[in-house]
């Protein structure tokens, strides 16, 4: 599609509980990106992909957080034995290439996990 | 590392009233630098962007220039509209350091435009 599809929007837990999250990118765009944006507007890099393979992980606690791209599938991210701390909103983004290039990264609407 | 520094929010404005949101940036190499904007309950939106010293970027009334000399991509719109309260990013990805590869982030600058 022409935009960034996250599902669900809203995404409400019991600590410990599992959570999974989709995103589908944009036709013909090569790299997925997901943040996470928590208190006072702050956005933290998790993982990247090129297609289907990681690209970087760098910003992922790898202890209970995963994340896969299948090829025709959408995107996931999901937190397994969830903390109160998870509660945020996850912004997944495309781009045509990635890397250090120029081309802008391009977001969906996010989805608000709450951890309760 | 790479990062991005914002002026402190929030901006109360008048409408018709001039804007600037002042960024600064320290990178490896030569970044290419962003502005996006996220309205209420909404994701981020893609305003402008300049991805070489001395490019203007602009869009929907609001300007910023890469400015090499003074690590700075400052924001400005002449005009403001009760419709473009919101918080603002300044943003970067580099070709190498820390932000190779993903957008770092400043830390947001809320605007609200009364009329």
């Amino acid at each position: 599609g022409e935009e960034v599809a996250q599902t669900p929007k809203h995404l409400v837990r019991g600590e410990g509980q599992k959570a999974k999250l989709y995103c589908a990118p944009i036709k013909g765009h090569s790299y997925v990106f997901w943040y996470q944006q928590v208190l006072k507007n702050e956005f933290k890099f998790l993982i990247s992909f090129q297609n289907e393979n990681v690209f970087d992980e760098t910003g992922m606690p790898k202890e209970r957080f995963s994340a896969k791209c299948l090829p025709n599938s959408p995107c996931s991210l999901e937190i397994q034995a969830t903390k109160l701390e998870d509660s945020a909103v996850y912004f997944c983004a495309s781009s045509q290439s990635g890397a250090g290039s120029n081309q802008p990264q391009h977001f969906g609407d996010g989805t608000r996990l709450s951890i309760l | 590392g790479d990062s991005v520094t914002q002026m402190e929010g929030p901006v109360t404005l008048s409408e018709e009233a001039f804007l600037t949101i002042n960024c600064t940036y320290t990178a490896t190499g030569y970044p290419s630098l962003f502005w996006y904007v996220q309205y209420p309950g909404e994701g981020l939106q893609l305003l402008l962007k300049a991805t070489k010293a001395d490019d203007k970027g602009s869009n929907k009334g609001f300007e910023a220039t890469y400015r090499k000399e003074t690590t700075s991509f400052h924001l400005e719109k002449g005009s403001v509209q009760v419709s473009d309260s919101a918080v603002y990013f300044c943003a970067l990805i580099s070709a190498g350091g820390t932000s190779y590869g993903k957008l770092t982030f400043g830390q947001g600058t809320i605007l609200t435009v009364h009329p």
